[in-house]
């Protein structure tokens, strides 16, 4: 079965600062990665997805099969960026079956 | 791109009553579409999922069931709510072809007393 590890409920960072947001998962097939993003009062959102291997709002992740990762990362954090941030995996069977991590909360200290 | 309209966006219900949660889509058509419910501490559960009329398939067993009358319209019933059923419940709809996002609702707070 398909899971998704966010091992950080919290993130803290000072603005101007690199952040890193952690995502793991464990799948046997090959997997597409999300990362979807809630900011306050706000529907969710996709923000990024590895196959497009874009970078929106100066944030990038990186598919690692290897370590099965998919880290978020920007390297200044700007406090706009404060926000819920979730981790999303869809298997080979297309988005029937999104599975998503617990999520990430990023506050960005002035 | 897809529009999708859940309501009621806001409910307090007592324990032991009904429950209806509403879905449409638009701008899209053949949809799948999710329910969701989001927890703190939890990130979001996937409750159901339909890739089509009448199809259902239920990630978890609980007090809550769905239906999908038409193409875009998707809904979260309970027979009688529990004080558990309490919580934010997102619908979300998506392609089935790989590669495509999922997009979500604004989301319907659910208070059972």
């Amino acid at each position: 079965a398909q899971r998704v590890t966010q091992p950080e409920k919290l993130l803290s960072v000072f603005k101007g600062a690199p952040v890193e947001l952690k995502c793991n998962y464990s799948y046997s097939g090959s997997p597409e990665l999300f990362w979807y993003v809630q900011y306050s009062r706000q529907r969710l959102q996709l923000l990024l997805r590895h196959i497009s291997r874009e970078s929106i709002k100066g944030f990038t992740a990186d598919l690692n099969k290897g370590e099965t990762s998919f880290h978020l990362k920007k390297p200044f954090a700007q406090e706009e960026d404060s926000a819920m941030y979730y981790c999303a995996l869809s298997g080979d069977g297309g988005n029937n079956d999104m599975r998503f991590g617990a999520g990430t909360r990023l506050t960005v200290k002035p | 791109s897809q529009t999708i309209h859940q309501w009621p966006a806001t409910l307090v219900q007592p324990v032991g009553s009904p429950l209806s949660l509403e879905c449409t889509v638009e701008g899209t058509s053949n949809p799948n579409l999710y329910w969701y419910r989001q927890a703190a501490g939890r990130g979001l559960q996937l409750l159901f999922y339909s890739v089509g009329i009448g199809q259902i398939s239920s990630e978890v067993p609980q007090n809550l069931s769905a239906s999908r009358p038409q193409d875009r319209q998707f809904i979260l019933s309970s027979k009688k709510l529990l004080l558990s059923d309490s919580g934010f419940y997102l619908c979300a709809c998506g392609r089935g072809s790989s590669g495509n996002t999922i997009y979500f609702g604004e989301g319907s707070w659910l208070t059972v007393v």
